[in-house]
């Protein structure tokens, strides 16, 4: 069964760090694709970051400099490492399998997702 | 970076009817587009890649269309689990973004 599980969430104090991580199951993270997208109270999905299958890695703008992507092949887990976290970095945080662009421009989405792990940075 | 502009925010249907939900890019973002379908308290579920191609296991009620900066998400022949909120995804270049949602509500 293809399955992700995330963990590591938790109650932060601003500038704190953290570690989430993904643990995958059904299919094998080092051949693929895998983001994560978080979720602020009532609001909407903002994509954080994805790592491709040949270690090509990309941020969004409010993370970069801050926030790690890596995974642990042996493992088959993807990991977010959060540095000096902020009141807004508050939401719930989701990995997702990401299917990624064929040449001709067709984007094939986020197919399989974890339930989420939250995530709360507050003093 | 790539805005994703939904409309509407919000809509009020009944069971039976169809609903066309908007997508705009504020540039071309080709067919690199996605539709989610996300529930209170879940996460989100792939219903549409690259703008118009059906995820399996979704029902056919639920079809994409357009190219480029327009786009659009159709429900035809709305069900009691289709009520929650939609999104799209644009992946044409990084960073990643999402439109703000639009929620579907029972009228």
């Amino acid at each position: 069964e293809v399955q992700l599980v995330e963990t590591g969430g938790g109650l932060i104090r601003p500038g704190g760090s953290l570690r989430l991580s993904c643990e995958v199951s059904g299919f094998t993270v080092r051949t693929s694709h895998m983001s994560w997208v978080r979720q602020a109270p009532g609001q909407g999905l903002e994509w954080v970051a994805v790592i491709y299958n040949v270690d090509t890695i990309h941020y969004g703008d409010s993370v970069r400099g801050r926030f790690t992507i890596s995974r642990d092949n042996s493992k088959n887990t993807l990991y977010l490492q959060m540095n000096n976290l902020r009141t807004e970095d508050t939401a719930v945080y989701f990995c997702a399998r990401d299917m990624g662009r064929s040449p001709k421009y067709y984007y094939y989405g986020m197919d399989v997702w974890g339930q989420g792990t939250t995530v709360t940075v507050s003093s | 970076d790539i805005q994703m502009t939904q409309s509407p925010s919000s809509v009020s249907a009944s069971v039976g009817d169809s609903v066309t939900i908007t997508c705009r890019a504020s540039q071309n973002v080709n067919s690199n587009l996605a539709w989610y379908q996300q529930k209170p308290g879940k996460a989100p579920k792939l219903l549409i890649y690259a703008a118009s191609g059906l995820q399996s296991g979704v029902p056919s009620r639920f079809s994409g269309s357009g190219s480029g900066t327009d786009f659009t998400l159709t429900i035809h022949s709305l069900q009691p689990e289709d009520f929650a909120t939609y999104y799209c995804q644009q992946a044409n270049s990084f960073p990643y973004t999402f439109g703000q949602g639009t929620k579907l509500e029972i009228k």
